[in-house]
């Protein structure tokens, strides 16, 4: 079946300008996460949708990011504004909920790398 | 604060040897402990999950094994083909939904002909 979808692959971007990344994660997933990913680091949380709430924004860098989801499918993540720091690979990952003793493993798309120039 | 440390950073062997990866974490409560599999260019893959009560775990030539009480993981690649050259990434934390989940840096195996 299809797994989670990204897009655009590569985005290029004048400082300044805004970007949406876009994210169609497993049809049924009802948990969704976006990470960030510098050269050499480990992932960065950035925020988790349950459906279209998210619990958690804490990750957000700045008030210039921002991320929503409708109709517990496909999310959005904007960056306004954008900054030579926001290059980076920007990786969505959708998940089924935990119940009883099964851990639902998390499904990676194949990531939005941003090069802001 | 949480933390998922591993070594070695990179490791480099050829073809056809076995090799195991390290992961130590400080994480508490402990929820599980995941490995995931990360080729260059696209997003890390689930290789295998343990539970506080699960000690191995295997997935084809992937051996995971884990130590809840010196919190300690390791992944053992048997028999390695150059299609196992990736990053891999130690992750703890519930999932499934929610939040708390805590990455390592990864490791950077290069399989050598």
């Amino acid at each position: 079946g299809a797994g989670v979808s990204q897009s655009p692959s590569n985005k290029v971007t004048e400082k300044g300008k805004d970007v949406e990344l876009r994210c169609d994660p497993i049809s049924g997933h009802t948990a969704l996460y976006w990470y960030r990913q510098s050269l050499g680091q480990g992932l960065e949380f950035l925020i988790y949708f349950q459906g279209n709430s998210a619990p958690d924004k804490s990750g957000l860098p700045s008030d210039r990011f921002s991320a929503e989801r409708t109709g517990g499918s496909v999310s959005t993540l904007t960056i306004q504004r954008t900054q030579q720091e926001d290059s980076a690979v920007y990786l969505c990952a959708s998940s089924l909920p935990n119940w009883g003793s099964y851990t639902s493993p998390l499904h990676f798309g194949n990531g939005t790398r941003l090069t802001v120039t | 604060k949480n933390q998922v440390e591993q070594s070695p950073q990179s490791l480099i062997i050829l073809e056809g040897k076995n090799c195991t990866l390290q992961c130590n974490y400080t994480v508490s409560p402990f929820s599980n402990l995941r490995w995931y599999k990360q080729d260059t260019g696209r997003g890390p893959v689930s290789l295998t999950i343990m539970t506080f009560s699960e000690n191995t775990k295997s997935n084809g030539r992937y051996t995971a094994t884990l130590d809840a009480d010196t919190k300690q993981s390791s992944l053992h690649i048997t028999a390695s083909q150059l299609s196992d050259s990736a990053s891999y990434i130690c992750v703890e934390g519930p999932g499934g939904g929610a939040d708390g989940l805590t990455f390592g840096k990864g490791t950077h195996l290069i399989i050598q002909p």
